[in-house]
């Protein structure tokens, strides 16, 4: 049984670029959680995506956006990117909105 | 803001001693507390949770207690071992989203 799946591993990108992260859950698990997580810190909700829609949100601005598709997996596109942007992006999957989180490998985005 | 205090930030035991990690929480509303470990470059692992109908939870070496009057719950882990050295982390659930502490770094010394 495959866990939560992230890709790509690593990206670099340059300041004002666009880029999309992929998450595909755990079987079974129906919800998407996008985390961000800088050195040093705990991760930091950003949203969730159940029945492909966003249901809640954290303190990102709206060049945060995301999608869950169909078969549950899910994206998220951070357009004109910041130096601070850089940081581990998390997706965690669930068999529901309140239940437990299952987290992936993440991606390192570096933003130069 | 933040919103989960966690403490120490860094902790260093003994293999065999006891390792204990403590969280406060501001939001009497919450009512999940997972506990996740991170070991270096990999996503957090969840180990324990607790709901707020209970006081306690056991798994093996590790258990969990929730104080839902004073906002606190705590990770207690027995009879150390250098693999469970990581980053700790505790969460809560508030306002229908996960909001986690600052993490602790524990060392097993052998």
């Amino acid at each position: 049984d495959a866990g939560v799946t992230q890709s790509p591993t690593h990206l670099i990108k340059t300041r004002g670029q666009q880029v999309t992260l992929r998450c595909s859950p755990k079987s079974g698990h129906d919800t998407v959680s996008w985390y961000q997580q800088a050195l040093g810190q705990g991760p930091q909700f950003i949203f969730q995506y159940y029945e492909e829609e966003e249901r809640q949100r954290g303190n990102f601005p709206d060049r945060f956006s995301g999608h869950q598709f169909p078969n549950y997996s899910s994206e998220l596109n951070v357009n004109a990117l910041l130096l601070g942007d850089s940081a581990l992006y998390l997706c965690a999957s669930s068999p529901g909105p309140h239940y437990e989180q299952y987290f992936g490998p993440g991606t390192r985005l570096t933003v130069t | 803001g933040e919103n989960v205090e966690q403490h120490p930030s860094t902790l260093s035991v003994q293999e065999g001693d006891s390792a204990v990690i403590k969280c406060t929480y501001s939001d009497s509303a919450s009512n999940y507390f997972p506990w996740y470990k991170q070991e270096l470059g990999k996503g957090p692992q969840l180990i324990i949770d607790i709901r707020s109908n209970v006081g306690e939870k056991k798994d093996q070496r590790i258990a969990v207690t929730l104080n839902k009057t004073a906002k606190h719950f705590s990770l207690h882990i027995t009879e150390t071992q250098p693999e469970d050295s990581a980053v700790y982390f505790c969460a809560a659930e508030i306002n229908n989203d996960m909001r986690f502490g600052a993490g602790t770094r524990l060392t097993v010394k052998p």
